[in-house]
């Protein structure tokens, strides 16, 4: 168990529709990080959070957004989603501030799936 | 840009033995952090090893090395005495310096799978 959180497991859902994932990170870590998942695409990066800020943003559609709140806990939100939407969504936590030795640690993921 | 190469989709190996995984990154800035991750039919990411690559030795965590080598720009990772419960996809990652590249870019992974 790295100890990041995330809810729910599973998602099923209907095109056009909007979901929020949401991510609980370590017990001290103040970044959050969002990845996505699919076959075709491999794991890629979407967007960090650091202290509630937004640090660093990737390949994330407009459609996507995310923010960190003050406790910490951070959300993603998908919106008018499409079939190629379906994916693994993972958030990672680090302690932040460390530069590139700073080690990420993944949650379980979210398997959206858009019908 | 960063990039992660896995040349290996697949791999066998046989239970109790040594098998390495090939990693290979390309990337012009002198500073930087190497991962691996284990990921599970389950579909969870478990942190393995790091190295950074000002490390002076190769990293080792239990039963998990790295054959770091920096003018080759490898990071092959290493399993001794395999286990049925080390089959999974594993990916190598890395992570610049610099502000705002704090993401993880990744290979697209090596499927092991270990033979009883």
């Amino acid at each position: 168990d790295s100890g990041v959180t995330q809810t729910p497991k599973h998602l099923i859902t209907a095109t056009g529709q909007r979901v929020t994932l949401r991510c609980s990170p370590r017990s001290g870590d103040l970044s959050v990080y969002w990845y996505q998942q699919s076959l075709d695409q491999g794991l890629q990066f979407l967007i960090q959070y650091y202290n509630g800020e937004e640090r660093a943003k990737g390949n994330i559609l407009e459609r996507f957004s995310a923010q960190q709140f003050p406790d910490l806990h951070s959300e993603l939100n998908l919106s008018s989603l499409e079939l190629g939407d379906s994916a693994l969504y993972f958030c990672a936590s680090s302690v932040g501030g460390k530069g590139y030795t700073d080690t990420q640690y993944f949650g379980p993921g979210t398997r959206l799936t858009v019908l | 840009a960063q990039k992660i190469t896995q040349t290996q989709p697949g791999m066998f190996v046989q239970e109790k033995e040594a098998v390495t995984l090939d990693c290979t990154y390309d990337t012009s800035d002198p500073s930087y952090g190497l991962f691996w991750y284990k990921q599970p039919s389950s579909g969870e990411m478990i942190f393995l090893i790091y190295q950074g690559s000002y490390d002076q030795q190769n990293a080792t965590e239990g039963r998990y090395s790295l054959n770091f080598q920096k003018a080759r720009k490898s990071a092959n990772l290493v399993i001794s005495a395999s286990q049925l419960g080390d089959s999974a996809m594993y990916f190598c990652a890395m992570r610049p310096p610099g502000a705002g590249s704090y993401q993880l870019t990744f290979g697209k992974g090596t499927k092991l799978s270990v033979i009883p």
